[in-house]
C-alpha cells in the first residue's frame, strides 16, 4: 500500500514569500502530524490534526499554520518566509489522534528561505 | 515539557560488533518511547518501540529496554551489518489525547566499519 507522500520534494522561497506544503497519509490514517527538522534544532513538533480539528500544537509562532481535509490530507503553511525556516518538514500519519499506534513519516519537503 | 537527551551522538561500530544508543528523558508522565531510523534523504522510519508497562522488547536483532525509575532507554542492535548504517532517534510522548507530539533526542550516526 502507498506510503505518506509530500509534495513538492523541494521548495525555494524569497524571505518575506509565504509557502503550503502537501501531505497524503497513508489511507485510513486519520491523524496527521506535522514536524520541522533542522541540524541545530533535530525535530520539532508543529502540531497534529485528526478529523479535521487541530488536536496539538507545538511551540511555533503563528506563522505556522494547517488544516486537514475531509479525505484526511493535510496542508502546512508559513506565511511571512524567514531565513531560519529553512528546514526539511515531515508530515507523518497514523491511525488515531496522538501516538499509541506509531508515525509513518513521509520523505518530507525540503524548504529553503533565500 | 519533556526534554530527551540522547548518547553518542557519534557511533562507529566494526561489522558483526553490537551497538548501544542510550537516551533519558524528564516527563515521568510519558509513557511511549519509539526509536526510528533515517536514511540519506527519506523520512525517519518506526524500528521498535516500547511502552511504559514493559520493560524490554526484542525484534531480530533489535532490542530496547526501559527504565522507568531511572526514566531511560536504550536501542541494542547486534551482530550489526552496512545497512545499519543511518542516523537513529529516540522520542518519548504521552500517548493518547492531549499529547503534544514526539520530542526527539538530537539522534546518533551509526557508522558500520567493514
Amino acid at each position: 500500500k502507498a506510503g505518506v507522500t509530500q509534495t513538492p520534494r523541494y521548495l525555494i522561497k524569497t524571505r518575506g514569500q509565504q509557502v503550503t506544503l502537501s501531505c497524503s497519509p497513508i489511507s485510513g490514517h486519520r491523524s496527521v502530524s506535522w514536524y520541522q527538522q533542522t541540524p541545530g534544532q533535530g525535530l520539532q513538533f508543529l502540531f497534529e490534526y485528526f478529523s479535521e480539528t487541530q488536536r496539538n500544537k507545538g511551540n511555533f509562532p503563528g506563522r505556522f499554520s494547517g488544516r486537514q481535509f475531509s479525505n484526511s490530507r493535510s496542508e502546512m503553511n508559513v506565511s511571512t518566509l524567514e531565513l531560519g525556516d529553512s528546514a526539511l518538514y515531515l508530515c507523518a500519519s497514523s491511525l488515531a489522534v496522538g501516538n499509541s499506534y506509531g508515525y509513518t513519516f513521509g520523505s518530507g519537503t525540503r524548504l529553503t528561505v533565500v | 515539557g519533556e526534554n530527551v537527551e540522547q548518547h553518542p551522538s557519534t557511533l562507529s561500530v566494526q561489522e558483526g560488533d553490537s551497538a548501544v544508543i542510550k537516551c533519558t528523558y524528564s516527563d515521568s508522565a510519558s509513557n511511549y518511547f519509539p526509536w526510528y531510523k533515517q536514511e540519506l534523504g527519506k523520512g525517519p522510519q518506526l524500528i521498535i518501540d516500547i511502552r511504559s508497562n514493559v520493560g524490554e522488547k526484542k525484534d531480530q536483532r533489535i532490542a530496547v529496554t526501559l527504565n522507568k525509575t531511572a526514566k531511560h532507554f536504550s536501542l541494542h542492535i547486534t551482530e550489526t551489518q552496512p545497512e545499519d548504517s543511518a542516523v537513529y532517534f529516540c522520542a518519548a510522548s504521552r500517548a493518547g489525547g492531549g499529547a503534544d507530539g514526539l520530542t526527539f533526542g538530537k539522534g546518533t550516526h551509526l557508522i558500520i566499519q567493514p
